[in-house]
């Protein structure tokens, strides 16, 4: 059990379709973040929030959102996507400081696997 | 962020002893090197950080030679469930996400 769930665990969707994924936190972390990971590449970083605030936004299209209500719940809404947005998406959280100092590790969730049609 | 490189694959057997090795040649003064183990379909594990030298724990050992150019990650006696992705990332403090590479993907055979 790793302190980060995700639901859906798998979703199809049309590409006319919105839908949206939630990621929760069960480990009072400050920071989380969205990452997709596509068929045989590495985990790409879409978006960063820090003390709620989106601190990154990887240059990822608008048809994915992202929302983050307070520092346990973080959402990805998704509208209008594209079969090559087919992936597995993983939501992380990490205890970050202001200060800096040793690199908190970040807890992933079991990922949401998603298919556009 | 400094770029990794690691093996594509490696493949083991039952109770051999596994090491992968990470270069990381424009290391910043402040990167902390860290792995992560990935099952397929599930997210990334942490297993072990380090800075300089040796870092322990009970599911691996890292080590880091003074010039911190490379890693090696040392899993004893790999089982069959050790079969997966392992990935070298380096960073550091701040307000910055990790950056993964392509990692490699360790194939342990009975």
């Amino acid at each position: 059990e790793t302190g980060v769930t995700q639901t859906p665990r798998h979703l199809v969707m049309g590409m006319t379709n919105k839908k949206s994924l939630k990621c929760e936190q069960h480990l009072g972390h400050n920071a989380m973040y969205w990452y997709k990971q596509s068929a045989k590449k590495p985990l790409e970083l879409m978006f960063v929030y820090n003390f709620k605030e989106q601190t990154e936004n990887n240059s990822v299209p608008s048809r994915f959102s992202p929302e983050c209500p307070n520092s346990s719940h973080l959402f990805l809404h998704l509208h209008t996507l594209q079969p090559e947005d087919s992936a597995l998406y993983l939501c992380a959280s990490s205890q970050e400081t202001l200060a800096g100092g040793l690199r908190e590790t970040q807890y992933f969730g079991p990922g949401t696997r998603l298919l556009v049609l | 962020l400094a770029k990794t490189t690691q093996p594509i694959s490696m493949d083991s057997y039952e109770g051999q002893e596994v090491n992968i090795t990470c270069s990381h040649n424009n290391i910043a003064t402040n990167d902390y090197i860290t792995w992560y183990q990935q099952f397929p379909s599930q997210g990334p594990r942490f297993i072990i950080q380090g800075y300089k030298t040796k870092v322990t724990n009970e599911v691996a050992s890292l080590f880091i030679p003074a010039d911190r150019k490379s890693s090696t990650l040392s899993l004893p006696r790999v089982s069959l469930s050790d079969t997966a992705v392992y990935y070298c990332l380096v960073g550091s403090t701040g307000r910055r996400a990790l950056t993964f590479g392509s990692g490699t993907r360790l194939q342990v055979q009975p």
